[in-house]
């Protein structure tokens, strides 16, 4: 079975510092795709990074770092020198090459920054 | 302007109405999705459509049906609407032509059922 774990429910931490938001999946197939979406308070789900199964380079963009590795079969999240407009929800997401269109998403982990 | 739009975005009912969501694109995506968020569940899929002859269920359909009217529009349909049906509704579209199918999210409906 597919299935996303983001174990972190909530997390608070304040301004500036740094923050690492965690997602383990679970898949047989080979090929798949993981991703990353933001949740702000406003309630629309915005698209911010993807990555294949073949592609485990590291991705940095900004403030935003993205960490894949199969051996453990995580696709962690940092946000560096967070920032109030950073406080959201954010969601880890697995679609199985096998299954293109099932979206398989975890249960989101509410991150808040304090200023 | 929006490449997914949701109508209405707010919408409250009463047990037993028959309730249409609407989403409509302008990305010319062929696939479209139909979602329900419930507070601290993350997404699940209700129908999900390749193109405008292919509906499909996804893991929670019971209780709710599709129309895919045209590449541009996929509706969503609670016959008779219940309680356990309040939750926040998102449509999502992609390109079969992306091999990542990365799914694109409309801004979601506030569906309240009384």
């Amino acid at each position: 079975a597919q299935k996303v774990t983001q174990a972190q429910t909530e997390i608070s931490v304040v301004e500036k510092e740094d923050v690492t938001l965690d997602c383990v999946y679970e898949t047989r197939d080979t090929t798949y795709y993981l991703f990353w979406y933001k949740q702000p308070p406003s309630g629309e789900l915005v698209f911010l990074i993807r990555r294949n199964s073949f592609d485990e380079q590291n991705e940095i963009s900004g403030r935003y770092s993205w960490n894949f590795q199969k051996s453990t079969s995580s696709f962690n999240f940092t946000i560096t020198a967070s920032q109030v407009v950073d406080s959201a929800v954010y969601f880890c997401a697995l679609v199985r090459g096998s299954t293109l269109g099932r979206l398989y998403f975890g249960r989101g982990t509410q991150l808040t920054v304090w200023p | 302007d929006a490449d997914v739009t949701q109508t209405p975005r707010n919408r409250i009912t009463k047990t037993g109405k028959r309730i249409m969501l609407e989403c409509s694109q302008t990305k010319g995506h062929d696939r479209m999705y139909w979602y329900r968020q419930d507070p601290g569940l993350g997404l699940q899929l209700i129908y999900y459509s390749f193109d405008v002859k292919d509906i499909n269920k996804g893991e929670i359909s019971d209780g709710y049906s599709v129309s895919r009217q045209a590449q541009a529009k996929f509706s969503l349909s609670l016959e008779s609407a219940i309680p356990n049906q309040t939750a926040l509704y998102f449509c999502a579209t992609s390109d079969p032509r992306d091999s990542t199918d990365t799914q694109y999210f409309g801004p979601g409906t506030r569906l309240t059922v009384l």
